[in-house]
């Protein structure tokens, strides 16, 4: 059981370059989402979605995009990169409000972005 | 849209002392209110969390009371200890997750 598993661990952009951060996770939860995290900052989510097939804008979505045509994964997309987008990206899953770990989100170990 | 909203953003205290992390939420549908704790570098941990129909829960040294009334929920640590000292996040929501700002602890030997 690997819980949340993000790739890469650490990348450099360029600017105008795109590139997609990977995450999955394998404790079929239908809950996924995606955050940012700026130095000496909190956690602002970007976008998130429900189950397979079903995504939505969070409070950072601009520049973003994401899909989830599994319920496992869920990549998140930087259509043209910008140094405004370096950041800490992590990647989140929970599932329902029943049993003892419902509703307990779990993180990936987090992606070091930077673009120059 | 829904806001988190966290106070004190630093907190100093000495060994030994209680800290009381305040949080205020917006979206009254929130039903789950998780704490977490960030160190340099690392993923949250969460230390303690509280579903809505629950007032207060308390874990060793840790507590969490909650207020829907007033869409409020606090973070108790008492008998700090120097390995307190990070980052600590609260969050609210039901399936979609909105974190506050986060508090900013030294505990002082």
């Amino acid at each position: 059981n690997a819980g949340v598993t993000q790739t890469p661990k650490f990348q450099v952009l360029k600017t105008g370059q795109s590139m997609t951060l990977q995450c999955a996770q394998d404790m079929n939860h239908e809950y996924m989402s995606w955050y940012r995290q700026d130095p000496g900052m909190g956690l602002r989510l970007i976008h998130y979605s429900v189950g397979a097939g079903i995504t939505d804008q969070g409070e950072v979505p601009n520049g973003y995009n994401v899909s989830r045509s599994t319920t496992e994964d869920f990549p998140l997309r930087l259509l043209s990169a910008a140094p405004s987008q370096t950041s800490v990206y992590f990647c989140a899953s929970s599932t329902s409000g029943t049993g003892s770990t419902g509703n307990t989100i779990y993180f990936g170990e987090g992606s070091w972005l930077t673009v120059v | 849209g829904e806001n988190v909203e966290q106070h004190p953003s630093t907190l100093s205290v000495q060994e030994g002392d209680s800290a009381v992390i305040k949080c205020t939420y917006s979206d009254s549908a929130s039903n789950y209110f998780p704490w977490y704790k960030q160190e340099l570098g690392k993923r949250p941990q969460l230390i303690i969390d509280i579903r809505s129909n629950v007032g207060e829960k308390k874990d060793q040294r840790i507590a969490v009371t909650l207020n829907k009334t007033a869409k409020h929920f606090s973070l108790h640590i008492t008998e700090t200890q120097p390995e307190d000292s990070a980052v600590y996040f609260c969050a609210a929501g039901t399936y979609k997750y909105i974190f506050g700002t986060g508090t900013r602890l030294k505990v002082l030997a």
